[in-house]
């Protein structure tokens, strides 16, 4: 069965500083991956996903991820993050062959940034 | 445009009552999915629609629940002699068609709460 990991519940930072929220996927199988973004009070919207093509995937809001078959990672990174980007983030995967597009979601890091 | 809708944004409802909750997707999505979101628990799959029918009820966790979708557009979710461990925030998504390349998108999410 397809799992999603999210190592971290919870990433604290400061403001201006790098960020990289880990995200690890069991498929024996090809595919599909996805970061989505809950801001608080907010319902969960998409920021990047990997289809295909290039392992680098860059999103809304300055965020990016790399696809690594190798290693079935799929982390979220951006290069300074700013008090706004306070939200709770999902890695999902939806597994390749079929048509339903549901998807597994991980169980979220709560990334808190500070002043 | 609008985006997915969902009533009510709370409910309180007494152990043993049943509850219904509503979900309005983007007009003209044809692919409809019910989630369960639980502290600490990530996000949960219950059902999903492509039209009016429901192919992967795979989800649902026992036969106190229940969905339907009407007219290709709006969809309930009915739940039994709710019990405590029913609370959580349910929250809806619509696609455009269901496949890996149509993004979902979520809606606000109702907040049960079973006392």
């Amino acid at each position: 069965a397809q799992s999603v990991t999210q190592l971290d519940s919870q990433v604290p930072v400061f403001e201006e500083a790098p960020v990289e929220l880990r995200c690890n996927y069991s498929s024996s199988v090809s595919v599909y991956l996805f970061w989505y973004v809950q801001y608080p009070n907010q319902g969960l919207q998409l920021l990047l996903k990997y289809l295909s093509g290039s392992t680098l995937v860059k999103g809304i809001n300055g965020f990016e991820a790399e696809f690594n078959k190798s290693q079935t990672s799929f982390h979220l990174r951006k290069p300074s993050v700013h008090i706004s980007d306070t939200a709770e983030y999902f890695c999902a995967v939806s597994v390749g062959g079929g048509s339903q597009g549901n998807l597994i979601f991980g169980k979220g890091t709560k990334l808190s940034v500070k002043p | 445009g609008a985006g997915v809708s969902q009533s009510p944004s709370n409910k309180v409802t007494e152990k043993g009552k049943d509850v219904e909750l509503r979900c309005d997707p983007i007009s003209g999505h044809t692919a409809l999915y019910w989630y369960r979101q639980s502290l600490g628990q990530g996000l949960e799959f219950l059902i999903y629609f492509q039209g009016n029918s429901a192919p992967d009820k795979s989800g649902l966790p026992s036969d106190r629940f229940s969905a339907e979708r009407t007219g290709g557009s709006v969809s309930t979710l009915t739940i039994q002699r709710t019990q405590q461990e029913d609370s959580a925030v349910y929250l809806c998504a619509s696609s455009l068609w269901g496949g890996h390349n149509s993004p979902l998108h979520f809606g606000n999410g109702t907040r049960l709460t079973v006392t």
